[in-house]
């Protein structure tokens, strides 16, 4: 199985921080690559997906880069809504795989 | 509004059996991939079991291979998991979530339902 290694596993941030979140794969997965934002008791919510296109609703500050092994997820201006947790997950094969998690805690 | 709903969650002893049921609106199902996703207390995301739209093709995680069964009924718009032989370690909240619509290839999750709590204790 793909491994997904995220980090860092948390961090502390302010309101208006330029945030970056990074992903690597252990082997390559070209840009077969997925970010989700969880909130406590709710369900994962898609952000990007191939590597860097957002998905449909989200806002424009949240974009993602990379291919092969390393991915990053950035978030221009943190607002009080992206306090969350941030998973990646490669979907270039089975059994799908996810990161551990990045939580953004209020600093 | 494209929605997934899921139901079956419960307490049950280890060694028991549950099935969950998964069902979907506002969207062709029958076109749709699915998918099982978990995820235990306090823990990250763990995938469970794929499953194609014409349920030609099926995955499972090796976690739990040769004890759960997904299947899906595309008259009903309802996907399901039978889950047998349960563990403590299969404590968790079970997601069903929808994927793509190409059989070749797997995709990313796009809709998600809020989940439905599975607790196997004694």
């Amino acid at each position: 199985a793909i491994r997904m290694t995220q980090s860092p596993s948390s961090f502390s941030a302010s309101t208006g921080d330029r945030v970056t979140i990074t992903c690597r794969a252990s082997q390559g997965i070209s840009s077969y690559l997925a970010w989700y934002q969880q909130k406590p008791g709710k369900a994962p919510k898609l952000l990007i997906y191939a590597a860097s296109t957002l998905q449909s609703g989200v806002p424009s500050r949240f974009s993602g880069s990379g291919s092969g092994t390393d991915f990053t997820l950035t978030i221009s201006c943190l607002q009080s809504e992206d306090f969350a947790t941030y998973y990646c997950q490669q979907y270039y094969s089975y059994p799908l795989t996810f990161g551990g998690g990045t939580k953004v805690e209020v600093k | 509004e494209v929605q997934l709903v899921e139901s079956g969650g419960d307490l049950v002893q280890p060694g028991g059996s549950l099935r969950l049921s998964c069902a979907a609106s506002g969207f062709t199902f029958s076109t749709y991939s699915m998918n099982w996703v978990r995820q235990a207390p306090g823990k990250g995301l763990e995938w469970v079991s794929y499953i194609s739209s014409s349920s030609s093709t099926i995955y499972y995680a090796d976690s739990v291979e040769g004890r759960f069964i997904i299947s899906r009924d595309n008259a009903e718009n309802s996907l399901f998991l039978q889950m047998s032989s349960l563990r403590a370690e299969d404590t968790a909240v079970y997601y069903c979530a929808r994927g793509g619509t190409t059989v070749t290839t797997p995709s990313r999750q796009d809709v998600w339902g809020k989940g439905t709590t599975v607790t196997v204790s004694s």
